[in-house]
């Protein structure tokens, strides 16, 4: 069975900095593109971050792009997010999501997000 | 960016009415299109990719065609378990977006 769980989120300040994780397990975690969805209070689903299977393409949501820096170790089964100048806008559930698709220069093929972590709370506040 | 415009953005129905959500593309997307649940307080799932065929497991009550800009998710005869909101989302162009989102509701 597909397991992502994710982990980290909590409440910091503004400028302030969270390192979230995704731990996955039933699946070949290094044969899938993995992914960062975030969705506001009461607000839709917003894409932040995609990390292909060996790490070698990265892409960022423009919001997101200098601040957050994506990664993972395929070795331990596990996606990050480090997350760093937070603004309250950046307040949400944050969703790390499997792609068996993948992007390359900047085209994406097959992408769809198969399986969803049930999300980790990010709130920016002072 | 591709702009995803969904509607509506919410609907109420009956139990075993057919329902309509429909999602049109700012550019053509082909058939890099999927389609989306989520049930309150829980994390989405996927329901259709590629525009029109069936993720495994998700029952023939669901459905979705199109292609180029303009995209239709029906459900043909509505259960009470499909409480939730929908979304579209394009991955022909970087950034990947998502529509607005439909939330569904029993009448």
């Amino acid at each position: 069975e597909v397991q992502l769980v994710e982990s980290g989120g909590g409440l910091v300040k503004p400028g302030g900095s969270l390192r979230l994780s995704c731990a996955a397990s039933g699946f070949t975690f290094s044969s899938y593109t993995m992914n960062w969805v975030r969705q506001a209070p009461g607000k839709g689903l917003e894409w932040v971050s995609s990390v292909s299977s060996s790490g070698s393409d990265i892409y960022y949501a423009d919001s997101v792009k200098g601040r957050f820096t994506i990664s993972r170790d395929n070795a331990k089964n596990s996606l990050f997010l480090q997350m760093n100048s937070l603004r309250a806008e950046d307040t949400a559930v944050y969703f790390c999501a499997t792609n068996e698709g993948y992007c390359s220069n900047g085209v994406c093929y097959k992408t769809r997000f198969d399986q969803w972590g049930q999300g980790t709370q990010v709130t920016v506040s002072s | 960016d591709i702009q995803m415009t969904q509607s509506p953005s919410s609907l109420s129905a009956s139990v075993g009415d057919r329902v309509t959500i429909t999602c049109q593309a700012s550019q053509d997307v082909r058939k890099s299109f999927n389609w989306y649940q989520q049930r309150p307080g829980k994390a989405p799932k996927l329901l259709i990719y590629d525009a029109s065929i069936l993720e495994t497991g998700v029952p023939s009550r669901f459905s979705g065609s199109g292609s180029g800009t303009d995209f239709i998710f029906t459900i043909s005869s509505l259960q009470p378990e499909d409480i939730a909101t929908y979304y579209c989302q394009q991955y022909h162009n970087l950034p990947l977006t998502f529509g607005g989102g439909t939330k569904v509701e029993i009448k």
